[in-house]
């Protein structure tokens, strides 16, 4: 079965350092990846996708993350985090069908 | 930017009374969507919908589930009987195709509080 991983419940980044969130997903062939944000009693964001093409992907607000199929990862990067990315990120995953698969999230919190 | 609607943002039932959650989705949008996440949890697919019927269903979208689009604006999930562990942030999505490039667009969610 598919399945999406985050091995980090959460994570603490200094202001202005750089940040990268894991993310591995189970599945025999080329999934259809994203990342969401979701702030605190919000809905969810959509960061950034990888459909096909250049492995690594841009998105909004300053991020990006890339497509690795030798790890089967997707992990999400960005260089200098701001105090507003302080949320809850989930990965995501679809193998064509029509449910979405989200990880766990990965909880960020930024210190000034 | 089309976006998704829910309505309302928060609903408070008792234990045993129906709810409707309502979604407005993305008016040139085929594929309708509903998913859960309970505090503190992953989000979880729930249901699909296409063509007036589920296309697919996992296995928490149970008998007292069902969804509707009553009119060619409005999808609705219903909650028969709420039960105190139907307390989730329940989450509408909808999509312009299936399969491949099947992008969700997420509405803001409806908070459901069961007492």
């Amino acid at each position: 079965a598919q399945s999406v991983t985050q091995p980090d419940i959460h994570i603490t980044v200094s202001e202005g350092a750089s940040l990268e969130l894991r993310c591995n997903y189970s599945y025999g062939a080329t999934p259809y990846l994203f990342w969401y944000v979701q702030s605190p009693g919000q809905g969810l964001q959509l960061l950034l996708k990888y459909f096909s093409g250049d492995t690594l992907v841009q998105g909004i607000k300053g991020f990006e993350a890339e497509f690795k199929r030798s790890q089967s990862s997707f992990n999400l990067r960005k260089p200098s985090v701001h105090w507003s990315d302080a949320a809850e990120y989930f990965c995501a995953v679809n193998t064509g069908g029509f449910k979405t698969i989200f990880g766990a999230g990965t909880r960020l919190f930024v210190k000034a | 930017e089309p976006e998704v609607t829910q309505t309302p943002s928060h609903q408070v039932t008792q234990m045993g009374q129906e709810v409707i959650l309502r979604c407005v989705p993305i008016s040139n949008h085929l594929y309708f969507y509903w998913y859960r996440q309970i505090l503190g949890q992953k989000v979880e697919f729930l249901v699909s919908f296409y063509n007036n019927e589920i296309s697919e269903k996992s296995e928490i979208f149970d008998d007292q589930f069902s969804v509707e689009r009553p009119d060619g604006s409005n999808f609705t999930l219903k909650i028969r009987s709420t039960k105190l562990e139907d307390s989730a942030m329940y989450f509408c999505a909808s999509s312009e195709t299936s399969g491949r490039y099947n992008e969700q667009f997420f509405g803001p969610g409806t908070r459901l509080t069961v007492l």
